[in-house]
């Protein structure tokens, strides 16, 4: 079965500090596409960063690290010196190859950022 | 450069009434997709298109929805008639290339809030 589980219905950091979501992923595709997506409460999803199956090093993208450990199966987003402007949902995605185009989406997590 | 577009933001209907979702992908992008969350729930696959072409539709609920993408541009979604359970928010998205590839980046749209009462 292709599934992804976020695990954190919310979470709460302090601001300037840094957070993990975390984001585990289940597929027998052997190549798969890892993607994080954030959504501000006007709705929009954003592209924030991807993370190929066969790619060695992890992703980064500003103050976005995608922490890869493919053994364990899991893709936690990583965000440093968090702003208030962080406060969102935020979902993980797979893309395994076999699957056509389409993204497997994980439930969400809501970041909350206390000043 | 423009992105992608959802028309309406918000609808409300009643049930057992018509309904259509419009998106506008980015220019250029051959591949389309369509996505729904319900409340609560993770977002879900609806569809695929490659230009005017289905080219999975492994996720749509039942009958009553009826995607098209006429000319392999704009696409609408139609919900007919529509059913309380309908209700959720529907997303569209796009990407360039036509094979695909893991690498592909899907870029959303705002969504379409839809409400059936």
């Amino acid at each position: 079965a292709q599934k992804i589980t976020q695990t954190q219905p919310g979470m709460f950091v302090q601001e300037k500090e840094a957070v993990t979501l975390d984001c585990t992923y289940d597929t027998s595709d052997p190549s798969y596409g890892l993607f994080w997506y954030k959504q501000p409460s006007s709705g929009e999803m954003i592209f924030l960063i991807y993370q190929g199956s066969y790619d060695q090093q992890n992703a980064t993208e500003g103050r976005y690290s995608l922490n890869f450990q493919k053994a364990r199966k899991s893709a936690n987003l990583v965000i440093s010196a968090s702003q208030l402007g962080d406060s969102a949902m935020y979902f993980c995605a797979m893309r395994p190859r076999n699957q056509g185009g389409k993204l497997i989406f994980g439930q969400g997590t809501e970041l909350s950022v206390k000043p | 450069e423009a992105g992608v577009t959802q028309f309406p933001s918000h609808s409300v209907i009643e049930k057992g009434q018509t309904v259509t979702l419009r998106c506008d992908p980015i220019s250029g992008h051959d591949n389309l997709y369509w996505y729904r969350r319900v409340m609560g729930k993770e977002i879900k696959f609806l569809l695929h298109f490659v230009k005017e072409s289905k080219q999975d539709e492994s996720g749509m609920p039942n009958n009553r929805f009826l995607a098209e993408r006429t000319g392999g541009t704009y696409s609408t979604l139609k919900v007919q008639p529509a059913e309380l359970e309908d209700s959720g928010v529907y997303f569209c998205a796009s990407s360039r290339s036509r094979g695909g590839s893991d690498m592909e980046t899907q870029y959303f749209g705002p969504g379409t809030r839809l409400l059936v009462l």
